[in-house]
């Protein structure tokens, strides 16, 4: 079965810091990979997501994320950070077709200091 | 705008009560899905749906059990709630099987099992 890392759990940060979360799922074949953000109080949203193509993907908000396919990883990355990035991040993955069902990372906490 | 609604935000039963947490998403969708979210666990998948009477078990089924019998609306159902059932649930659905979209989530309900 696959699974989703996670290694960071709480990520504090000064505004305008530059952000990576790492983002690792243990599964060989094709796989398609998403990082979705809950703002406090809010529901969960996609960030952004990779089915093919270019590995850099570009999200909402200024995020982006690579995907290398040899270190089975999926980072979440943003050049400068703003205090209303504080949330919780997951990442996630499922094969195949878009629809499967998705299996989660444990989520990474970050606080954004002003 | 794909809307998934959830018919409580906050829920406060006894152990032993029969629960039932209803979602209804308004975009037609096929396949709906039923999460648990605890800290430090992030995202686990418990049942979904690919159509209307048809479900399948996801990763913790157990103490569950769901309804599908209407294509909008995906009940879960705690048969006698028990306090490690104490969590917030999410609703998610997706359109046709092929696509390359991805989950739409609904707000959530944190219920507490006293």
């Amino acid at each position: 079965a696959q699974s989703v890392s996670q290694h960071n759990h709480h990520v504090i940060l000064s505004e305008a810091a530059s952000l990576e979360l790492g983002c690792n799922y243990s599964y060989g074949g094709t796989v398609n990979l998403f990082w979705y953000v809950q703002y406090p109080g809010q529901h969960l949203q996609l960030l952004l997501k990779y089915f093919s193509g270019d590995p850099l993907v570009k999200g909402i908000k200024g995020f982006e994320a690579e995907f290398i396919k040899s270190k089975f990883s999926f980072n979440l990355r943003k050049p400068s950070v703003q205090w209303s990035d504080t949330a919780e991040y997951f990442c996630a993955v499922n094969r195949g077709f878009g629809n499967e069902k998705l299996t989660f990372g444990t989520g990474t906490r970050l606080t954004i200091i002003p | 705008d794909v809307k998934v609604t959830q018919s409580s935000r906050y829920l406060v039963k006894r152990t032993g009560e029969k629960v039932f947490l209803e979602c209804v998403q308004d975009m037609d969708h096929e396949n709906m899905f039923w999460y648990r979210q605890d800290p430090g666990l992030g995202l686990r998948l418990i049942y979904f749906s690919y159509d209307v009477k048809m479900k399948e078990k996801g990763d913790i089924p157990e103490g569950y059990s769901v309804s599908r019998e209407k294509k909008e609306r995906f009940s879960l159902i705690l048969e006698s709630a028990s306090t490690n059932q104490t969590s917030m649930y999410l609703c998610a659905s997706i359109p046709l099987m092929g696509t390359t979209d991805t989950q739409y989530f609904g707000p959530g309900t944190r219920l507490t099992v006293l």
